[in-house]
Formats: C-alpha cells, structure tokens, sequence
C-alpha cells in the first residue's frame, strides 16, 4: 500500500540554525503534499503545502521542496526559534479524485534549543 | 465559529464496552475525517465520509463503525473496545475544493 517515510525522527538544533526534516513517498501519483505542526497535547496544524506542479515553495522561514522524480520532499525552517519546537508530519495525497486518501509519515519531533 | 469540535476530550473504558465519539463542524465541510494517533505512526486514517449518508474505509477500519446522518457530524463508534485501541482520536473536516483539512482538538481514549 501507500507509504510515507520521514526522517529524521528526531531533530535537536541550537537557536537561529536551519532545520530540514525530509520525507519520502511511494504513491507517485500524489499530487498534494502538505505539512503539518503539533504542539504538544494540541491538534496538527497546516504550516505549507506544496502541490506536484510546483518545484519549491516559501512563506517566511518555512520553506518546502518537491522532487517528483526522486518522490522526496523537504521542509525547510531558517532561523529557528524555541516557537518552533513541536512534531512535524509530513503527509502524501492524491486530491481531486474519488481516492480520498492522506497518508501521513510518523513525524518528527524537532526541538530548537535556546 | 467554533470549527471542528470532538466530544469527548477524555475517556476510560474497559475492555468490551461500546461508545461514540462526536465530531462537529460549522464551517459546512463536505469530507469528514477520522484519525488514530499513536507514539511513533502519526496519524492513520479510519473511516472518511465525502458527504451526507456516504462513508468509506480508510486504512485501519477494523473495529470502528462510522455514521454521517448529518452534514455537520460524524459519529465514530466503537461497539467492543480492546486495548489496542487505546489513541488520540482526531477528527477533521475540509471543503470539496479545497485540500486543506481543519482538526479537532482529539480525544484520549483508554481501553483497560
């Protein structure tokens, strides 16, 4: 079935650093790829989405990057501040068809050190 | 607006019993979601609904029964609870024609 790996599983960097947490897919016809923050004991929350036919995209510190054809992503977080610290999930899906399915990788807890 | 809402926030229940799980939305979503979240496999899909009167299974269905009689609810229920269904339960919602889905704040359940 539909796989989503993501790594690393934890993630510790000091304050102001670059944090790039990476996932894989194996569904290669997904075409929508968004990324989700869980504060602990909240819900996930939508930070960027990206969808197949676009190669990058930026909304402030958060960054993500889409291979098609290696079927990687990457989120990407310049700058990172005590804030950021939470469980990242990256998720695959095929949108716009009746196969209304989003699979998620097992998240990675990053914690951003003052 | 309250967005999406899930009664209850915690529950304990021994090995057999039954309960629902409610989740309202008051955005007029038309897909519903339900989610189990456990330590170290994000979240895994139960049952789905894509509008009123229709669900569908999702990847780990066993053991869960769903109901969407109304627009605005999804009810998931758990007619014998065991043990391996100790989660966070999470329900979502989102538009037709828009990919992003909205979560509710989960429900802790603990199956003794």
């Amino acid at each position: 079935g539909e796989n989503v790996e993501q790594h690393p599983s934890t993630l510790s960097v000091q304050e102001g650093d670059s944090a790039v947490i990476k996932c894989t897919y194996s569904d290669s016809a997904s075409n929508y790829f968004p990324w989700y923050k869980q504060e602990l004991g909240k819900r996930p929350q939508l930070i960027i989405d990206i969808r197949s036919n676009v190669g990058e995209k930026k909304d402030q510190r958060i960054a993500v990057t889409l291979n098609k054809t290696a079927k990687h992503f990457s989120l990407h977080i310049t700058e990172t501040q005590p804030e950021d610290s939470a469980v990242y999930f990256c998720a695959a899906s095929l949108w716009g068809t009746s196969y209304d399915k989003v699979i998620f990788g097992p998240g990675t807890s990053l914690s951003v050190i003052p | 607006n309250a967005g999406v809402t899930q009664t209850p926030k915690f529950r304990v229940l021994k090995t057999g019993q039954s309960m629902t799980l409610l989740c309202a939305q008051d955005m007029n979503h038309e897909y519903m979601y339900w989610y189990r979240q456990d330590p170290g496999m994000g979240l895994r899909l139960i049952h789905y609904s894509v509008g009123e009167g229709t669900t569908a299974k999702g990847e780990v269905p066993d053991g869960y029964n769903v109901s969407r009689l109304k627009k605005q609810n999804f009810l998931l229920g758990l007619e014998s609870a065991a043990p391996s269904q100790t989660s966070v339960y999470f329900c979502a919602s989102r538009r037709r024609r828009q990919e992003t889905q909205y979560f509710g704040p989960g429900t802790r359940l603990l199956v003794l």
